[in-house]
């Protein structure tokens, strides 16, 4: 089955402790971002990549840190600076392709980061 | 700042009534735009996609873009209760194509 997995579903930050986000995607896809939903708001985008080993910040990267060292896989981190880390965590990929592509994005399941 | 703006809700709609979503956005040079539903607790789908100006027919979905106006709606003829959920109006722009969403606005039918 092709589509992106997001692992855990649920998770618990301790005060002080990093948390890693799993993103993985076997849609042959270029880009991937990482977005932030809290309850009844819309998006907002943390970090996307447009190929591996390169990546940009989007509205709200403060607290966060990402790597793609392979194209498959987009793990984000929650650091201890993110103060307010609760909310619903998506994942999500696009064929790609620069300006002229249609940039249609799919999205994960979702992980459901609350602090302990 | 780009900003896309949706109806607020939430809406109600009888079953079988055509449900009427809007949208506007502020960056004049957004080039795609796209409705995506979200159940409750389960992350958003793509529901319909379009990118010029006029209506784009799927199913009992229409989806309408006005670039003039800076306006897209999201038309649900015939509306099921499987069709309560929250509707999420994203509009893609930059070098990048990355989505800027609305806040979404949640559609309740009535059987």
């Amino acid at each position: 089955d092709g589509g992106i997995t997001q692992s855990p579903k649920y998770l618990f930050r301790k005060e002080g402790q990093n948390v890693t986000l799993s993103c993985e995607q076997n849609l042959n896809h270029d880009a991937m971002y990482w977005y932030r939903q809290d309850p009844g708001q819309g998006l907002r985008l943390i970090y996307y990549s447009q190929i591996v080993n390169d990546f940009q910040k989007g509205d709200i990267a403060e607290g966060y840190s990402v790597s793609r060292e392979k194209k498959e896989s987009f793990p984000l981190t929650v650091t201890s600076a993110q103060k307010n880390p609760t909310a619903f965590y998506l994942c999500a990929s696009s064929i790609g392709g620069g300006v002229l592509a249609k940039n249609i994005q799919y999205f994960g399941a979702g992980t459901r980061l609350s602090v302990l | 700042q780009k900003e896309v703006e949706q109806n607020s809700g939430p809406l109600s709609v009888p079953e079988g009534a055509i449900a009427s979503l809007n949208c506007t956005y502020s960056d004049r040079v957004s080039q795609s735009f796209f409705w995506y539903r979200q159940y409750s607790g389960k992350s958003p789908e793509l529901i319909m996609s379009i990118y010029s100006n006029g209506d784009k027919e799927d199913g009992r979905f229409t989806a309408q873009l006005n670039k003039a106006s800076q306006y897209v709606s999201l038309l649900i003829r015939d509306s099921q209760p499987s069709d309560s959920a929250t509707y999420l109006c994203a509009v893609s722009s930059g070098s990048a194509r990355q989505l800027t969403f609305g806040s979404g606005t949640q559609l309740t039918v009535l059987p």
